[in-house]
């Protein structure tokens, strides 16, 4: 049962433009919300976080949505750039007891390119 | 300079052999995790800690072992690797107890077990 889902496994986008990736999620119980860059032979980078509470979170080049209603995400990175070419997860978790605020779930990850 | 630190980088094994793949974080950090990443399935929990001695299963722990007994290091123990655990394994480290933090990752051990 896959909980966190990122339904387009890639994505390419002309330099300067807006790239948007989308992530969805079946657990109502999830309160938090991060996405996640990962470059060849690199580990994951954390960019940016948004808690339930709120329904846009933004940094820099890079702003995050919520849609609690549709159990919907995305991450919008504007502009953007060819250093911005790598697979993007998008992970959540929940914030109550018995260990749900220390796992958490990754979706399987969206290969974006930036053209120049 | 804030990192986690995964030895090895690579390594093949053959079945049944025991190791280790340690881990390290010098940012004082009280939760950590291990994570492995498979194709088409993404990153999925092995197990993680809340802090020294406190360790809980994640989603895959079967065929692994983990100990806490210094806050920077968390092992990651196969007893008798199979080849179904070949993969690339992550440890992951976070300061606070929100996952709004994020966790640090470290740059993952490349396992084959033949």
């Amino acid at each position: 049962d896959q909980q966190v889902k990122q339904n387009s496994p890639s994505l390419s986008v002309q330099e300067g433009r807006i790239s948007i990736l989308n992530c969805d999620y079946t657990n109502s119980m999830f309160d938090y919300f991060l996405w996640y860059k990962k470059y060849p032979a690199e580990g994951p980078t954390f960019l940016i976080s948004i808690s339930s509470i709120k329904d846009k979170n933004e940094d820099g080049r890079f702003t995050v949505f919520l849609n609690k209603s549709a159990k919907h995400l995305s991450l919008h990175i504007v502009p953007s750039q060819p250093g911005d070419s790598a697979v993007y997860f998008c992970a959540a978790s929940g914030s109550g007891s018995g260990g749900s605020n220390y796992k958490l779930t990754f979706g399987k990850g969206t290969l974006l390119t930036v053209n120049p | 300079e804030a990192q986690v630190t995964q030895n090895p980088r690579y390594l093949i094994t053959v079945t049944g052999k025991k190791l280790t793949v340690t881990c390290s974080q010098n940012m004082n950090h009280e939760y950590m995790s291990w994570y492995r990443q498979d194709p088409g399935l993404g990153l999925r929990q092995i197990y993680y800690s809340m802090n020294v001695e406190v360790t809980d299963k994640g989603d895959v722990p079967e065929g692994y072992k983990v100990s806490r007994k210094e806050k920077r290091n968390f092992p990651l123990i196969l007893e008798s690797p199979s080849p179904n655990q070949t993969s690339l394994y992550f440890c992951a480290s976070r300061r606070g107890p929100l996952n709004y933090y994020g966790y640090t990752f470290g740059s993952g051990t490349r396992l084959t077990v033949v």
